[in-house]
């Protein structure tokens, strides 16, 4: 069946630096969506991607869907305390199934 | 209502014993999706409603899990002789639409532990 990777699964930097995770599908994508999860909560959607090659931005927040509809990444510009939580991209081969990718644990330290 | 709610919250239930557990969308959302998370991992699907059907029940790992959504708004996920390696964090979700707009809304969860 369809899994999603992500790398890298965690990931600890400094308040200022920047953060990227990379999302790969083993099989073409419909469309991709992120979600954050903060410690304790639930995931909570970011965006969703649908053409190849598109590029979303949200404040300091970027996505990017591969030209071949296989992956995805998130940078994050000048992180700051709030953005601790887990990143997953979650795709869809077209249908309405999700297949969540394994996550990647943020934390970042003043 | 504002967001999607679940109860309970937690359930802690010894094994071998039947338990339900309960979702109610945000008002008006047609779709409806379980999914499960166990601790460190993404959210893994079990099924998916659109209205009253189950659209898609590909994810039920096997026939002791069952999902009903008699109304096409609350549903209840049905877990018969629970098992130790049932314990997860049960996520209801709902979305406005199906296909290519199915931004989803999650709940806070249903901690199921079974001792």
């Amino acid at each position: 069946g369809q899994q999603v990777m992500q790398i890298p699964q965690y990931q600890h930097v400094q308040e200022g630096e920047d953060f990227t995770t990379y999302c790969n599908s083993s099989t073409t994508l419909s469309n991709i969506q992120w979600y954050k999860q903060r410690p304790g909560g639930h995931p909570v959607f970011l965006i969703q991607l649908v053409k190849s090659g598109e590029v979303k931005k949200q404040k300091r927040l970027t996505f990017q869907f591969g030209e071949a509809k296989k992956n995805s990444s998130l940078h994050i510009t000048a992180t700051q305390t709030t953005d601790v939580g887990t990143y997953f991209c979650a795709g869809t081969g077209g249908g309405n199934k999700l297949t969540f990718g394994t996550g990647t644990q943020l934390k970042v330290e003043l | 209502g504002a967001g999607v709610s679940q109860t309970p919250s937690n359930k802690v239930t010894e094994k071998g014993k039947y338990v339900e557990l309960r979702c109610d969308p945000i008002s008006g959302h047609t779709a409806l999706y379980w999914y499960r998370q166990s601790l460190g991992q993404g959210p893994e699907f079990l099924i998916y409603f659109q209205g009253t059907g189950a659209a898609d029940d590909s994810g039920l790992p096997n026939d002791r899990f069952f999902a009903v959504r008699p109304e096409g708004s609350v549903s209840t996920l049905k877990i018969q002789r629970t098992e130790r390696g049932d314990s997860a964090v049960y996520l209801c979700a709902s979305s406005l639409a199906s296909g290519l707009k199915n931004e989803q809304y999650f709940g806070p969860g249903t901690r199921l532990t079974v001792t």
